[in-house]
């Protein structure tokens, strides 16, 4: 159980395209997703938090036009980083957190999306 | 001061022995305290959750909380070189969904 996935794997652009990454709870509903960003030999930075059916709530320091989160269902959100550029080449990792989570908050982490912007 | 702290290693221990990893958090009112390993190139992956004080044991892994010293550990017995990873630790802080991570304890087992 509690099984998330994240397509693409990877992901090869050139500078200014957009790309879209899915991120979807298998086997269970997540009313709350969340991306995260990850650069080498760095810890998870939190970007953003997915509630289905709201508005993404952004953290500090991230660009809400550039990095546009979906959360259309129970079992799926996405995140479109637009008009690329090297410097958002990074490793890119969803994460859900299960409907009926009970105290401790568990969230579950996708596979994550390697990102190469050239 | 960060608002979780782990040393970054690496830690080594041999085959067979206890790994010991250490955290601490600034937010006295954290709730909820995870564990998770990193393999390379991989995303993090869920090993122990506690919520209260003391000791929590699930297979070769034991977490401990100590709230009024702000600290939570992980041991793991019996260590294996599968077990060569970087240990990240988790806190929420209640109130809400987010986790904050540490930066994570690389452990390398050896044989």
């Amino acid at each position: 159980g509690a099984v998330v996935s994240q397509h693409p794997s990877r992901v090869i652009c050139k500078s200014g395209t957009s790309v879209k990454i899915e991120c979807r709870s298998l086997d269970f509903q997540a009313t709350t997703m969340f991306w995260y960003r990850q650069f080498p030999k760095q810890s998870l930075m939190l970007m953003a938090t997915s509630n289905e059916g709201s508005k993404a709530t952004y953290e500090q320091g991230v660009e809400k036009d550039k990095f546009l989160i979906n959360h259309a269902s129970l079992t799926l959100s996405t995140l479109t980083v637009t008009s690329a550029h090297p410097e958002d080449s990074s490793f890119y990792i969803c994460s859900a957190r299960a409907r009926l989570a009970g105290v401790y908050n568990e969230q579950f982490f996708g596979p994550g999306t390697r990102l190469t912007v050239l | 001061q960060k608002e979780v702290e782990q040393n970054s290693g690496p830690l080594s221990v041999p085959e067979g022995a206890i790994a010991s990893l250490n955290c601490t958090y600034s937010d006295r009112g954290s709730q909820s305290f995870f564990w998770y390993r990193q393999y390379s190139g991989k995303s993090p992956e869920l090993i122990m959750s506690i919520y209260s004080n003391g000791d929590k044991e699930d297979g070769r892994f034991t977490a401990q909380l100590n709230k009024a010293s702000q600290y939570v550990s992980l041991l793991i017995r019996d260590s294996q070189p599968s077990d060569s990873a970087t240990y990240l630790c988790a806190v929420n802080r209640g109130g809400g969904n987010k986790l904050t991570f540490g930066t994570g304890t690389q452990l390398k087992v050896e044989l």
